[in-house]
């Protein structure tokens, strides 16, 4: 069946750090791919998304690229903020029903 | 303007009690899902309704019955607790059931059973 891998955390960074947090997807078809966060205490919000393949996703300085031929959906920012801290998961969206599949999710912690 | 709300936000009972969550989304939207976070932040769906109509039902135990007076409100009733029950439950909704449609999550309702 269709699942979604991420990497495991947590990411701890420095602020103005780099950031990439993997993601990899199986699916039969072509699924869209989502990028979630959500901070403590929260429900998630929708950071991104791509509906097909090379695609890219961008909002609030993040971005990622829907690459079918790795199967890849990987998160990346170039100058993270300590505000960016929370849990990131990565999720599909199943043909027909729009039923997300979500990875584990990472959780991010940015320090001053 | 709360998009998507969730009564109660926490929710602390016994084995065997029978207990309700309610969601309402004020979005207009025609479909509305419930989703079980665990205690390791692992989201699994549970159910998805469109329309007032059960789309989606995830072989969750029939002790969950969800429940769709309108399509504004999706509720959820879990009959005999148990302890495995724990965890927080999202409600969320989209404008309809086209894949790539961007879901509007609630703030959560975290149950405790004891």
């Amino acid at each position: 069946g269709n699942s979604v891998t991420q990497m495991e955390g947590p990411v701890t960074l420095s602020e103005e750090a780099f950031l990439t947090i993997n993601c990899t997807y199986t699916a039969t078809g072509y699924p869209s791919l989502f990028w979630y966060v959500q901070y403590p205490g929260e429900g998630l919000q929708l950071l991104l998304k791509a509906t097909k393949a090379d695609d890219k996703g961008s909002n609030k300085g993040f971005e990622a690229t829907y690459r079918k031929e790795t199967t890849s959906f990987h998160l990346e920012k170039g100058s993270v903020q300590v505000s960016d801290s929370a849990v990131y998961f990565c999720a599909l969206s199943d043909r027909g029903y729009n039923k997300l599949i979500f990875g584990a999710g990472t959780r991010l912690a940015v320090h001053p | 303007d709360t998009a998507v709300s969730q009564t109660p936000k926490y929710l602390v009972t016994q084995m065997g009690n029978d207990k309700s969550i309610k969601c309402e989304q004020n979005l207009g939207h025609d479909t509305m899902y419930w989703y079980k976070q665990d205690s390791k932040k692992f989201l699994k769906i549970m159910f998805s309704y469109n329309n007032k109509e059960l789309i989606i039902n995830e072989t969750v135990p029939n002790r969950f019955s969800p429940k769709s007076p309108d399509k504004a409100h999706l509720n959820l009733h879990i009959n005999s607790l148990e302890l495995g029950d724990s965890a927080v439950y999202f409600c969320a909704s989209s404008q309809d059931l086209r894949t790539g449609g961007e879901q509007y999550f609630g703030p959560g309702t975290r149950l405790t059973v004891t």
